[in-house]
């Protein structure tokens, strides 16, 4: 039984590149969810998905932040012209079935933006 | 505002020492869910406990309990009889029934165990 992956596990990047991370959730979890987060401080809340559908989203969200949950299995989170403000660590949780679970998290992205 | 307030930044026990970790929360909702998540330093979010808002029930697991006080608005967590492994963060969280897929995260209580 694997947990939640997520992949790169680090990636440095260059002030205005384009990153992209994915996560593999639990398999047949319905829900998964992204957060955000910063050194010394807890996750924040970024999206979720049900299945396919994107359902919720942060206003921590800019336009500059896309995620996608094609065929409702893995997502990605795409981050676009990147800033030194992004760098964090990007974490990716999922929960089963159509009610409130637990949320189960996976290692988590840390993006640096240099 | 902060729904979720873990006041205490940094706990430093010596092994075997008992620790508290305080969280006081905010709601509006009379559904909610409150949970507590471990943070090793590899990092990665360890599911501990969740409580619903009906069920002030406490509960012992080991050497982890927990106290959940409405009147209060807190749902404390303890650690018996301490070890190193237990050296981690610990989060604090909630999730309101209107917004049920939402985690509101504390800032969460570095713990760490000497031998």
């Amino acid at each position: 039984d694997t947990g939640v992956s997520q992949d790169p596990r680090h990636k440095i990047t260059k002030r205005g590149q384009n990153v992209t991370f994915r996560c593999d959730p639990i398999s047949e979890h319905n829900r998964l969810y992204w957060y955000r987060q910063t050194l010394g401080q807890g996750p924040e809340f970024l999206t979720y998905f049900q299945n396919e559908a994107q359902l919720e989203k942060s206003r921590l969200l800019s336009d500059r932040f896309s995620a996608e949950r094609p065929k409702g299995s893995f997502s990605t989170l795409e981050i676009q012209r990147t800033e030194q403000g992004d760098s964090a660590m990007y974490l990716c949780a999922s929960s089963p079935g159509d009610f409130y679970n637990e949320q189960f998290f996976g290692p988590g992205t840390r993006l640096t933006v240099l | 505002a902060q729904k979720v307030t873990q006041a205490q930044t940094e706990i430093s026990v010596v092994e075997k020492e008992d620790v508290t970790l305080d969280c006081v929360y905010e709601t509006r909702d009379t559904t909610y869910y409150l949970f507590w998540y471990k943070q090793p330093p590899s990092g990665e979010l360890v599911f501990l406990i969740r409580r619903n808002s009906f069920d002030e029930q406490n509960e012992i697991s080991g050497r982890y309990s927990w106290n959940f006080q409405k009147s209060t608005s807190s749902f404390n967590f303890t650690i018996t009889a301490s070890q190193v492994v237990d050296s981690a963060v610990y989060f604090c969280a909630l999730s309101e029934g209107r917004n049920d897929y939402k985690l509101s995260f504390g800032a969460g209580t570095t713990v760490t165990v000497r031998a």
